[in-house]
């Protein structure tokens, strides 16, 4: 079946670590997304990607990275930099056209927690 | 900014009921997405309205689109436990010549056995 799959699902931070956290898709959708979700929150934004080796930033990306060498995967990477790195993270897909008109699809998330 | 406001923030019925949540935003737009999101996992994609559409359904889910008002309500009709999940409406918003979507805060919607 394809879908989106993130890994780990919960994930251990300590002080001045930096952690990747690993988004794989099997859609073959050109555009993928990083979002925050905080308690009781909407998504925000960290990064997005509509074509490979390409990226942008998005509303909150200071303490965060992101690289797209290939197209069904799209790793995060949150730094030291980041000093309230705890939150759930979400990672969708898109088709590339038009992106903002398509429906999105999410993996599961990763549960970010510092130590 | 352009954000979805869904309205109410947390809504509680019995199994059978109808449930009723609304989503209010400010500037035009062309569609309109809503999404559930059970507890501890991903969003999923339940519907798209375009600005020239007025209703639109999906089995037990109904989704109206009131451009005049920038208002849409998402109904969903005989609700089951299984339904309980937030649910977001997200918007498009063109920003610096970029395009993204933006997510509201959600309704909480607990549907009683």
């Amino acid at each position: 079946d394809g879908g989106i799959t993130q890994s780990p699902k919960y994930l251990f931070r300590k002080e001045g670590q930096n952690v990747t956290l690993s988004c794989e898709q099997n859609l073959n959708h050109d555009a993928m997304y990083w979002y925050r979700q905080d308690p009781g929150q909407g998504l925000r934004l960290i990064y997005y990607s509509q074509i490979v080796n390409d990226f942008q930033k998005g509303d909150i990306a200071e303490g965060y990275s992101v690289s797209r060498e290939k197209k069904e995967s799209f790793p995060l990477t949150v730094t030291s930099a980041q000093k309230n790195p705890t939150a759930f993270y979400l990672c969708a897909s898109s088709t590339g056209t038009g992106w903002s008109n398509q429906p999105q699809h999410f993996g599961d998330g990763t549960r970010l927690s510092i130590l | 900014s352009q954000q979805g406001e869904e309205d109410p923030q947390a809504l509680s019925i019995q199994e059978g009921e109808n449930a009723t949540m609304n989503c209010s935003y400010k500037t035009s737009i062309n569609n309109l997405q809503w999404y559930r999101q059970n507890s501890g996992r991903g969003l999923v994609h339940l519907i798209l309205i375009r600005s020239n559409e007025r209703e639109k359904h999906s089995g037990r889910l109904r989704v109206t689109l009131d451009t005049s008002k920038k208002s849409s309500s998402l109904l969903i009709t005989a609700s089951r436990a299984a339904d309980t999940a937030s649910y977001f409406c997200a918007l498009p918003l063109n920003q610096g010549g970029s395009e993204k979507l933006v997510f509201g805060k959600g309704t909480k919607l607990t549907v009683n056995p």
